[in-house]
């Protein structure tokens, strides 16, 4: 079973530029998940891609979106990079929403930002 | 109401101690409570989970207690062994909600030898 893959593993961006992080979910899984883990923190809940189309969001702006291709492969997007958007980026996938579906995460994108 | 809490922020034990991590929640809509455990460099794994239908959870060494009337959920890892150093994130999620999980804001825990 391959689990949850994420590249690149580091990216230094300069403010103002774009990203576009990447993720291949775990064998079986169809649903895909981004969280945002700042430095000492818990993740915090990006959005949700479901049968390719967004099925939830956190309190994130627009300059972040994201695609999930027709493998459930997923890409996250930000634009206009902000000094504060440094953090790891972790991509999770699992079964969709019910019973015991928890989420598996990859070892994430640390994105730095100058 | 859609926090958790969680205490304390880091935790010391011997080899062969209990360690115990206390996490409290708000919205009562929640009903599943996972446990993951994070190494550096590392993405969070799993660890044990529970719904509130039962009040506990026991997976060989790790335990989760879970008091619903309190709104509050306890990791309690028996034996604690070096290798158990981590940080441990709990977290909250209630099914058909783009599994929008709200994660503590972590316990990072040292087990001496």
């Amino acid at each position: 079973e391959t689990g949850v893959t994420q590249s690149p593993t580091h990216l230094i961006k300069t403010r103002g530029q774009q990203v576009t992080l990447r993720c291949s979910s775990q064998s079986g899984h169809n649903t895909v998940s981004w969280y945002q883990q700042a430095l000492g923190q818990g993740p915090q809940f990006i959005f949700q891609y479901y049968r390719e189309e967004e099925n939830g969001r956190g309190n994130f702006p627009p300059r972040f979106s994201g695609l999930q291709f027709p493998n459930y492969s997923s890409e996250l997007n930000v634009n206009a990079l902000e000094l504060d958007d440094s953090a790891l980026y972790l991509c999770a996938s699992s079964t969709p929403a019910g019973q015991n579906s928890p989420l598996h995460f990859g070892n994430g994108t640390r994105l730095t930002v100058t | 109401q859609q926090q958790v809490k969680q205490s304390p922020q880091s935790l010391i034990v011997q080899k062969g101690g209990i360690s115990i991590i206390n996490c409290a929640y708000e919205n009562t809509a929640f009903d599943y409570f996972p446990w993951y455990q994070q190494f550096p460099g590392k993405g969070p794994a799993l660890l044990i989970a529970i719904r509130p239908d039962v009040s506990e959870k026991k997976e060989g060494r790790f335990t989760i207690s879970f008091n619903k009337s309190a709104k509050q959920f306890s990791l309690h890892i028996m034996d604690s062994q070096p290798g158990d150093s981590a940080t441990y994130f709990c977290a909250a999620t209630r099914d058909n909600y783009g599994q929008n999980f709200v994660f503590g804001p972590g316990t990072r825990l040292s087990v001496l030898p």
